[in-house]
Order: C-alpha cells, then sequence, then structure tokens
C-alpha cells in the first residue's frame, strides 16, 4: 500500500472550514484513499473514502486532486468535538485482509 | 447495536502475569481485528481474522503473544508473560465483508509495573 505523507498539527477556529491536506504521491491506480478519526482516549472512527471523484457524507467532504497524488479532507464547520488526530490512509479496496496502516496523522486542535 | 465490546477498560498487572484482553465485534461482522497503540510506535496492526480464521499474524510482536476466535462473536489476546513494554491500548475493530469500514472498540488501556 502506498504511503501518505500528513502535517503533524493544524489549528482551526470554531465554525470555520478544516481543510486536512494528505500527499500520496506514489498511490497506483487500484488504491483508494481513506480517512479516519481519532479523538482523545477513544477508538478510530471512520470518516470517508474514495478513489478518484470527489465524495461528501455527513461528516465531511474528501477531494482528490485529478492525479491522485494528493487529496483534502474538509470539515466544513469545524467544532470543538472535531479536535482529533486525522489519519489519511491509501489502500486497494477489498485487499484480502481487510487491513489499514496508519501512519502519525494530522492533530488538529480546533479553538473556540 | 452496541458497537464493538472490549473488556476490560482498563488492566494494571504485574510483570511476569498473563494477560487476557477480550473482544466482542458487532453482530454479523466476520472480520476481526486487534491493533496496539503506544506513543513511541503509534496505531499498529497485530493480527486480524476472518470468518474466525486467523489470516495474518505478522504483527503479532513475539511468541508471548497469542490471539483466538473460537466463533464469531468473540475473541481473546493473551499475553503470557507480560513484560512492562505491553503496556499500550489495545484495539479491537471489526467490519463486514468487502466493506472498508472498520468499527473499533473503545480499547484496553493495559499497564504491566
Amino acid at each position: 500500500d502506498a504511503k501518505t505523507t500528513q502535517p503533524p498539527s493544524m489549528d482551526c477556529a470554531e465554525g470555520r472550514a478544516a481543510n486536512l491536506p494528505c500527499n500520496h504521491s506514489t498511490i497506483s491506480g487500484n488504491e483508494y484513499v481513506y480517512w479516519y478519526r481519532q479523538i482523545h482516549s477513544q477508538g478510530p472512527q471512520y470518516i470517508i473514502h474514495g478513489l478518484k471523484n470527489n465524495e461528501t457524507n455527513e461528516m465531511a467532504s474528501l477531494i482528490i486532486t485529478e492525479d491522485r497524488k494528493s487529496s483534502t479532507l474538509i470539515l466544513p464547520h469545524a467544532t470543538l468535538r472535531d479536535t482529533a488526530v486525522y489519519y489519511c490512509i491509501v489502500r486497494v479496496w477489498g485487499n484480502a485482509g481487510n487491513m489499514l496502516t496508519f501512519g502519525g496523522g494530522t492533530r488538529l486542535m480546533v479553538k473556540p | 447495536d452496541a458497537g464493538v465490546i472490549q473488556s476490560p477498560r482498563h488492566e494494571v498487572t504485574e510483570m511476569g502475569q498473563e494477560v487476557t484482553l477480550r473482544c466482542k465485534p458487532i453482530s454479523g461482522h466476520n472480520s476481526l481485528f486487534w491493533y496496539r497503540q503506544t506513543m513511541m510506535r503509534g496505531l499498529e496492526l497485530l493480527i486480524y481474522f476472518n470468518n474466525n480464521v486467523p489470516i495474518d499474524d505478522s504483527g503479532m510482536p513475539e511468541d508471548r503473544f497469542s490471539a483466538k476466535m473460537p466463533n464469531a462473536s468473540f475473541s481473546t489476546l493473551k499475553i503470557q508473560p507480560s513484560e512492562p513494554r505491553d503496556s499500550a491500548v489495545y484495539f479491537c475493530a471489526s467490519s463486514f465483508g468487502r466493506s472498508e469500514t472498520q468499527y473499533f472498540g473503545p480499547g484496553t488501556r493495559l499497564l504491566v509495573l
């Protein structure tokens, strides 16, 4: 599975959009981009995933560049409860094992 | 749905003792994963099961660690004997079929003195 690069930390003002970048320049054609987050002292939580089209759900939007070498997770109106570590993961969908490899992630701090 | 259930939530033990962590996956899920999280190493996959069968245990640190899944609704991760370096938060997660969404439990915080 391709590796990802994320900034170690970011700040965001409450109510504003949080844009979390992820670089995955070695991504291959059959690899998806996944985002999970981990709120302090809890287990990781799935947010969203996509292949090449932009995706949106009730939690966030995922924007993938045309060359698929990078993506951005957007939390449209960040709240204090969105303070967490956000993990960007790329892997083959339906890969035997369904395994996730977590990197260092981005620690997002939402401030009042 | 109760989600993934793990017990105990906290465990403090002395070096050399046996530790057993338990996990109940979400009903109907057929894949189960054990992860370990430490400050130094982050989140690491230890082992995963598919349809109760261990598929990949390459992440298990050493022979002191063992995991079982006797049925679809229960799994254990055992450490014998435990060592201080095993201190970590252990997460269990489950997923269904080809679904890429893994649901994590609240974790077991283990401290080995």
